[in-house]
């Protein structure tokens, strides 16, 4: 199992403005997930991209994948307050552990 | 969706004695489940992967005697905290996967809300 690697550490932005967040990893994957953590909460999934993947959407939120470079990014439009969490990225590949390993992650304020 | 409880939710008791964590899977099977430990504006660091009907699988580093689980049940795991110490002191959260179909195919996990525990 791997971890994903979360870009930037944190980010301050403005109500409505995107908030733009990237991941690395390292070896092959099956798929790369985003969770969310409000403080003091446990993690909700958020979207989940496979590897033959390029783009996917899910509301306001846009993940792209890009296995050549072992990238991912996740895209926040029209961001809100409420968006202020978080972020992780977990690369999953198949193994015998289904283990998922989280990085540090990005942490988002949204300023109202 | 696929819920997963997880209780007490926060927890004060005295160095030295021992504290169990329960982690439910509510509306789906868990064949695996795992537990995580999260410090103050620091990511998860996994203790441990729990598997119904076996032995639970540590992470290097985690301590089997002090950090005790047991998955004896596909809807159940707990985690209990042996002899707990101040260090011990943490976010404690457990993760679940499903026991196959759609739930149990993409490694997604399902959180519970997690436990804080405070040694004092």
């Amino acid at each position: 199992s791997q971890q994903g690697e979360e870009d930037p550490q944190a980010l301050s932005i403005q109500e409505g403005e995107n908030a733009t967040m990237n991941c690395s990893y390292k070896t092959s994957i099956n798929n790369l997930q985003w969770y969310r953590q409000n403080s003091g909460r446990g993690l909700v999934h958020l979207i989940l991209i496979r590897s033959n993947e390029r783009e996917k959407h899910s509301g306001r939120l846009r993940v792209t994948l890009d296995t050549s470079k072992k990238s991912s990014s996740l895209l926040i439009t029209a961001s809100r307050a409420a968006d202020t969490a978080s972020y992780f990225c977990a690369p999953w590949e198949v193994d015998s552990s289904y283990k998922l390993i989280f990085g540090s992650g990005t942490r988002l304020l949204v300023r109202p | 969706g696929a819920v997963v409880s997880q209780h007490p939710s926060w927890v004060i008791c005295k160095s030295g004695t021992s504290v169990k964590i329960e982690c439910r899977s509510l509306d789906f099977q868990a064949t695996t489940m795992f537990w995580y430990r999260q410090f103050p504006k620091q990511s998860l660091m996994l203790m441990a992967t729990s598997n119904e009907g076996s032995k639970a699988t540590y992470e290097q580093g985690v301590e089997k005697d002090k950090f005790l689980i047991n998955h004896a049940s596909l809807t159940l795991s707990t985690l209990t905290v042996t002899s707990a110490h101040p260090e011990d002191s943490s976010f404690y959260i457990c993760s679940a996967r499903g026991a196959g179909g759609p739930l149990g195919n993409t490694g997604e996990l399902f959180f519970g809300e997690g436990s804080r525990l405070t040694v004092l």
